[in-house]
């Protein structure tokens, strides 16, 4: 089983900053099989990234994904005030298809 | 527009069963993978089981293997799983979720769209 770790578990900031997440796997994930969700209070998680760079349809271009390997990272280059949730990552090389523990931003 | 819509959850008492639903609509139901994914209160995302476009091929996290069971009704746009053995610790809301990607009867196992989820509550 692939255990991905997410850090850090919650990130501070302001609207308008910079955020960079990071997702590590234990196990190198085939083919950059990593998708990235977005999830907000009472709300079912919303897909904003897969094949760790693609941005799923209505993703907003401030979000962009990378890495390969071990190690992937989302970033969201500006802030807005709706982005203030939590994300997760999910590898989807080999079953189980695992995420990661998640990572809170909320408003600084 | 593609939807999805679980019903079936409920309180139920440890040992014992329950069986979700999860209505489709909008894609060709026979031609994704589709799995279920749980969110105990308050925390992370965990993956819990999925099945193929055919419903010949099933996956479970070890945490269900042997207690729930996966299926599908293709003619019906309907998935399903089934929950036996019921603990405690399997309280949580159960997503339903669509791969994302299909192509000749292999799937990209990314979830999109999910469902609005069900409640299973197991307490006695």
């Amino acid at each position: 089983e692939i255990v991905l770790t997410q850090s850090p578990g919650t990130l501070s900031l302001s609207p308008g900053e910079r955020a960079t997440l990071s997702c590590r796997a234990s196990q190198s994930v085939s083919s950059s099989y990593l998708a990235w969700y977005q999830q907000k209070p009472g709300q079912a998680p919303r897909l904003l990234i897969y094949g760790a760079s693609s941005r799923a349809t209505g993703t907003p271009d401030r979000f962009s994904g990378s890495g390969s390997g071990t190690d992937f990272t989302l970033t969201i280059s500006r802030l807005e005030p709706e982005d203030f949730a939590v994300y997760y990552c999910q590898q989807y090389g080999s079953s189980p298809f695992t995420f990661g523990p998640g990572t809170k931003v909320d408003i600084k | 527009e593609v939807q999805l819509v679980e019903s079936g959850g409920g309180l139920v008492q440890p040992g014992g069963s329950l069986r979700l639903s999860c209505a489709a609509s909008g894609f060709t139901f026979s031609s994704y993978a589709m799995s279920w994914v749980r969110q105990a209160p308050g925390k992370g995302l965990e993956w819990v089981s999925a099945i193929s476009g055919s419903g010949g091929s099933t996956y479970y996290a070890d945490s269900v293997k042997g207690r729930f069971t996966i299926s599908r009704d293709n003619s019906k746009n309907t998935l399903y799983l089934q929950m036996n053995s019921l603990r405690v610790e399997d309280t949580a809301v159960y997503y339903c979720a669509k791969a994302g990607y299909c192509s000749g009867g292999s799937c990209h196992n990314w979830f999109d769209p999910w469902g609005q989820g069900t409640l299973v509550t197991v307490s006695s």
